[in-house]
């Protein structure tokens, strides 16, 4: 089984739909960043969160640690929020943390 | 501040044939590390490093070499390069990188290579 679990694999929807997808972990965490890669391939970061809730525009980031699960929900979707969003929580390991990815969520808006 | 770089954006190798990836980096980041993305797979760790001087494996290290002589500087070595390491390498970097960090990972743009 993957340490890190996102569903779906892929969404498609149409401009103004509410979005959510879903990261299911196994490990430990210190953190858990969400990730933005666009189609031409660059990666951003849009969240890092410890716990609770973030938001940042029409994005909001929630997290339960105790039950190692994170959700992305984007409000208004927009065909500009096509793109894959990957889930990666940060596990600690001896002196270093590092993170590991989920495959990603390909999302596609239409108008 | 350009942020995080890499060069070359695009490279085709042949097999057996030996190349660096750079990476660098402006905002004085001690945590660096490079990914692979391959199709179907999320990205993988390779090397990572937690200040200049030090650097350790990360989970698929092999044929892989890599060096942090400065803060700013991560290269990666591809010493003998095989069709297995057709990919698209990411690097990054973050302000911190110790066990419970939770700083901020950023991203280089890429480099697509190919090995025939």
């Amino acid at each position: 089984k993957n340490e890190v679990e996102q569903s779906p694999q892929n969404l498609t929807a149409q401009e103004g739909e509410f979005i959510t997808i879903n990261c299911s972990y196994s490990v430990g965490i210190s953190a858990l960043h969400w990730l933005q890669q666009h189609p031409g391939g660059g990666i951003v970061s849009l969240f890092m969160l410890s716990s609770g809730k973030k938001k940042h525009g029409r994005l909001i980031a929630t997290i339960n640690i105790q039950e190692k699960h994170s959700s992305l929900h984007i409000t208004a979707s927009h065909p500009r929020d096509s793109a894959v969003y990957i889930c990666a929580p940060r596990r600690n390991t001896g002196t270093a943390s590092k993170l590991t990815f989920g495959t990603g969520t390909r999302l596609q808006v239409t108008l | 501040n350009a942020g995080v770089t890499q060069t070359p954006k695009f490279q085709v190798l042949k097999t057996g044939q030996s190349m660096t990836l750079q990476c660098a980096q402006d905002m004085n980041h001690e945590y660096m590390s490079w990914y692979r993305q391959d199709p179907g797979m999320g990205l993988r760790l390779i090397h990572y490093s937690v200040g200049a001087g030090i650097t350790d494996q990360g989970e698929v290290p092999n044929g892989y070499n890599v060096s942090r002589s400065t803060t700013e500087d991560f290269p990666l070595r591809l010493l003998s390069a095989a069709p297995s390491q057709t990919s698209v390498y990411f690097c990054a970097s973050s302000y911190g990188g110790g066990a419970f960090s939770t700083d901020t990972q950023y991203f280089g743009p890429g480099t697509r290579l190919t090995v025939l």
